[in-house]
């Protein structure tokens, strides 16, 4: 199975700051995606992550506010641009490998004061 | 639509089997996974199932799928108070997005 290491694993930030969120894959993979999990809530998918151009957006979810990058195969970042309170969640990175197994990393604690 | 639903808790006995319940709404659903959230930690792949198929056993973990009435479950045989934890069902689609759709979560509890 893909490794994942994200970090950082938690922030505390205060309000108004942005921060930026890595993604490192062990391997090649063609698919990435960002997902949000607010607390004691399931899962929501921000974007997909797509390597040499914008990445797709979700309903609700805008550029502006999530930028996102994918310079190759293997690397993404996710920002969470001028924070409000409302944006402490956990940020979960994940792979598709061989167009079935899906595999998340460990996930990057935000909470923002 | 695009819901999938379980049931929010499910306590046993250490020993007991556990049986986690969803149901999804989509017929183009093409896989179907559970996954595994303990506390403080991201999500672990537990096991997958085709559409096609009915059911996949994997050591202590039994799936079965009834495609029919859309309905999926997760058994643990055995159950171990190392399986405390939420347990997610998700579905994704045979289109270009492969995106993963959640369902709410399951928090088991195993009681000694």
């Amino acid at each position: 199975s893909a490794v994942i290491s994200q970090k950082p694993s938690r922030d505390i930030c205060q309000r108004g700051t942005s921060l930026t969120i890595q993604c490192q894959v062990d391997s090649q993979v063609t698919m990435m995606f960002w997902y949000r999990q607010q607390p004691g809530q399931s899962l929501t998918l921000i974007a997909t992550a797509n390597q040499g151009s914008e990445a797709t957006y979700e309903s609700g979810f805008v550029i502006d506010k999530f930028p996102i990058s994918r310079p190759n195969l293997t690397f993404s970042t996710l920002t969470v641009s001028n924070m409000s309170p409302e944006d402490s969640s956990i940020y979960l990175c994940s792979v598709l490998q061989s167009s079935t197994e899906a595999f998340f990393g460990q996930g990057t604690r935000l909470t923002v004061v | 639509g695009e819901d999938v639903e379980q049931s929010l808790f499910l306590s046993v006995r250490e020993g007991d089997s556990s049986v986690i319940n969803c149901t999804y709404t989509d017929s183009s659903s093409t896989y179907l996974y559970w996954y595994k959230q303990e506390p403080g930690a991201g999500l672990q792949l537990l096991t997958y199932i085709f559409s096609n198929m009915d059911m996949k056993q994997d050591q202590r973990l039994t799936v079965l799928l009834n495609k029919k009435d859309k309905h999926l479950s997760l058994r643990i045989a055995d159950t171990q108070t190392g399986d405390s934890a939420i347990y997610f069902c998700a579905e994704t689609r045979m289109d270009s997005s492969y995106k993963l759709i959640f369902g709410s979560g399951t928090r088991l509890l195993v009681r000694p």
